[in-house]
């Protein structure tokens, strides 16, 4: 059970918009950034956004994050079959002293 | 290129030890916070430990504290896991991963450079 919740699927078709939620607490999103990652299986978690709303380079702004209190979610636009992955949100663990990640979404594009 | 190499996973028995290597290339390995992040076999992502760049912080999850220590070799641009009393649960695909930052914590940009994995394999 991780300590920030994310719903295990998602889908949308070619071309929709589609949101991912990350619950947390004060003591992790509250009060920190936070990071979504991208994942395809067989390969490297590919970093989405940093400090919770920021694109690294070469990210396309079709991907946006958000935060509010202590929730956040990660948006994708103009969905594409290439969108299909796993995506994890993260952020630092005041209480913890320690880095979390949520459980993952699943995302299936129809 | 910036690169990051994981070697040696391998099978082990439970209560035994394992010591993970990440050989840093194409960046300034001092500059930089590392994490290890693993993922179980249908499982998500599980950050498992970090350091800062000088050594000076150090992290972990409470699932491996005590039994894990993670260090690096600046001369050699590595970061290491020692895994010690290994559990069954331990067996994962086990990432090195950059902090785009030099300290751990809520200052980070995020960890942007990661390797191909390392698997660890626990069982009698």
């Amino acid at each position: 059970q991780s300590v920030l919740s994310q719903p295990p699927s998602a889908s949308g078709t070619p071309g929709q918009r589609v949101t991912i939620s990350c619950s947390g607490s004060s003591s992790n999103i509250g009060n920190n950034y936070v990071y979504w990652y991208q994942h395809l299986p067989g390969t490297a978690p590919k970093l989405l956004v940093y400090r919770n709303n920021q694109r690294p380079s070469g990210v396309p702004d079709r991907f946006s994050g958000s935060k509010s209190g202590t929730s956040a979610s990660l948006a994708i636009s103009g969905l594409r079959s290439e969108d299909e992955a796993d995506y994890y949100c993260a952020t630092w663990d005041g209480s913890l002293s320690a880095w979390v990640f949520g459980g993952g979404t699943k995302l299936t594009v129809l | 290129e910036v690169q990051l190499v994981e070697s040696g996973g391998g099978l082990v028995q439970p209560g035994r030890s394992l010591r993970l290597s990440c050989a840093a290339s194409g960046f300034t390995f001092d500059d930089y916070a590392m994490h290890w992040v693993r993922q179980a076999l249908g499982k998500g992502l599980e950050w498992v430990s970090g350091i800062s760049w000088n050594s000076g912080n150090i992290a972990y999850a409470d699932s491996v504290k005590g039994r894990f220590i993670i260090s690096r070799d600046l001369a050699k641009n590595s970061l290491y896991l020692q895994m010690n009393s290994l559990r069954d649960e331990d067996t994962a695909l086990y990432y090195c991963a950059r902090d785009s930052w030099l300290d751990l914590g809520s200052g980070s940009f995020g960890m942007d450079v990661w390797g191909q994995g390392t698997t660890v394999t626990v069982s009698s």
